[in-house]
């Protein structure tokens, strides 16, 4: 079946400028969270989604982040007023949480985004 | 606080050399202990995982044991081909699942 997919693949965009980030999770994954990578370092958590339950924002480093999900599939990570060190791969992984492959996450390709 | 620690790369091995990566890790209670490989190009993929305290993962060849103990999930494979060229990263679940916590991500170059 169809993986997680995300859009898009690349954004160059200039300081200041606001960007939308999406993610298409499994059919069917309740669970959805958003990660970002940046060179040399590890996966930053940044949002969980679980269902209709309120997300844990607790890892977005400043309030120019925000994320939504409708419809308890698609998300869309939104940062305000970029800055350069924004500049990273934001990934999106989704998860069935439920029977053996309970909280097994499956990542998609990421986003690259590059603040000029 | 909950943490991984990775052996620092880049790792370069020669074709059919002995690989280890370490990988260890500081968490509340027990949790699920996987490794996630990440090829050029391509997004995260499960590469093995373990439930519990002495399970081993393996897939591809490669293998990692759940040691509880030594609180380490240390991945091997005997035999490194040049495909197995890619960052490889070792994580956990917080006990709510609400996130995963990984290592910085070990890179791995095998040479022919």
């Amino acid at each position: 079946g169809a993986g997680v997919s995300q859009s898009p693949s690349n954004k160059v965009t200039e300081k200041g400028k606001d960007v939308e980030l999406r993610c298409d999770p499994i059919s069917g994954h309740t669970a959805l969270y958003w990660y970002r990578q940046s060179l040399g370092q590890g996966l930053e958590f940044l949002i969980y989604f679980q269902g209709n339950s309120a997300p844990d924002k607790s890892g977005l480093p400043s309030d120019r982040f925000s994320a939504e999900r409708t419809g308890g599939s698609v998300s869309t990570l939104t940062i305000q007023r970029t800055q350069q060190e924004d500049s990273a791969v934001y990934l999106c992984a989704s998860s069935p949480r439920s029977g053996t492959s309970t909280y097994e996450q499956y990542f998609g390709p990421g986003t690259r985004l590059t603040v000029t | 606080g909950n943490s991984v620690t990775q052996m620092e790369g880049p790792v370069t091995l020669s074709e059919e050399a002995f690989l280890t990566i370490n990988c260890t890790y500081t968490a509340t209670g027990y949790p699920s202990l996987f490794w996630y490989v990440q090829y050029p190009g391509e997004g995260l993929q499960l590469l093995l995982k373990a439930t519990k305290a002495d399970d081993k993962g393996s897939n591809k060849g490669f293998e990692a044991t759940y040691r509880k103990e030594t609180t380490s999930f240390h991945l091997e494979k005997g035999s490194v081909q040049v495909s197995d060229s890619a960052v490889y990263f070792c994580a956990f679940p917080s006990n709510t699942g609400n996130q995963f916590y990984f290592g910085t991500g070990t890179s791995l170059t095998v040479i022919p």
